[in-house]
């Protein structure tokens, strides 16, 4: 089975710190993705890569930015955290689209900022 | 996928009944389609998937249905349990891109 694994379940961090989360997948998938979950939102995409060192926008990328240096890991980071960046934040990984595979996701970081 | 709104749908079934969750997406090109289920605190769950090329495909107790017709996709439950309880998502894709719908939740009566 595939695993994707979130490094924090639960993380609280102040108004302008730097926050890391951190994502791993253990089945040499190509494609990686953040995903913030907010109630009556949905999940909405923040940033992809389908290999090491790219990177896409998602349909909300602003205050976010990753790094891909390793095709298992994908972080998500956030430059300076706002209270509005308080949210559930779920990584997927994927096989290349082609192969028409589902994302498989992490169980998440649930974050507040203060 | 569904209208997001604040207020998930939510379906309530007996236990041993037979749940049907229902879908409209939204880009008649899309040409793959997925359920998830999300229990709470855990990150969404693969259940299954099915290409625009069929129309009906079947799992361990689960089956999907679609109409590309009306745009609709269903998931079906069999002899719903207790463990069934969750949020249900639909996603489509078409290229890239994976649009997930708002979700049901649905709950189920001992």
């Amino acid at each position: 089975d595939v695993k994707v694994t979130q490094s924090s379940r639960y993380l609280v961090k102040r108004t302008g710190e730097k926050v890391f989360l951190e994502c791993v997948q253990d089945m040499d998938h190509e494609n990686m993705f953040w995903y913030r979950q907010d109630p009556g939102l949905g999940l909405r995409l923040i940033y992809f890569s389908y290999d090491v060192k790219m990177k896409e926008k998602g349909d909300i990328p602003e205050g976010y930015s990753v790094s891909r240096e390793k095709k298992e890991r994908f972080s998500l980071i956030l430059e300076s955290a706002s209270t509005n960046q308080t949210s559930m934040y779920l990584c997927a990984s994927s096989s290349p689209t082609g192969n028409n595979s589902p994302l498989h996701f992490g169980n998440g970081t649930r974050l507040t900022v203060t | 996928g569904e209208s997001v709104g604040l207020h998930l749908p939510t379906l309530s079934v007996q236990e041993g009944d037979n749940s049907i969750i229902n879908c409209a997406y939204s880009n008649s090109a899309s040409d793959y389609f997925i359920w998830y289920k999300q229990e709470s605190g855990k990150g969404p769950q693969f259940i299954i998937d099915i290409r625009s090329n069929m129309d009906k495909r079947q799992g361990q107790r689960v089956t999907v249905l679609l109409n590309k017709t009306v745009k609709h996709l269903s998931l079906q439950i069999a002899a719903t349990q207790p463990g069934d309880s969750a949020v249900y998502f639909c996603a489509e894709r078409g290229g890239f891109k994976t649009i997930f719908g708002a979700g049901t939740r649905l709950f189920v009566k001992a």
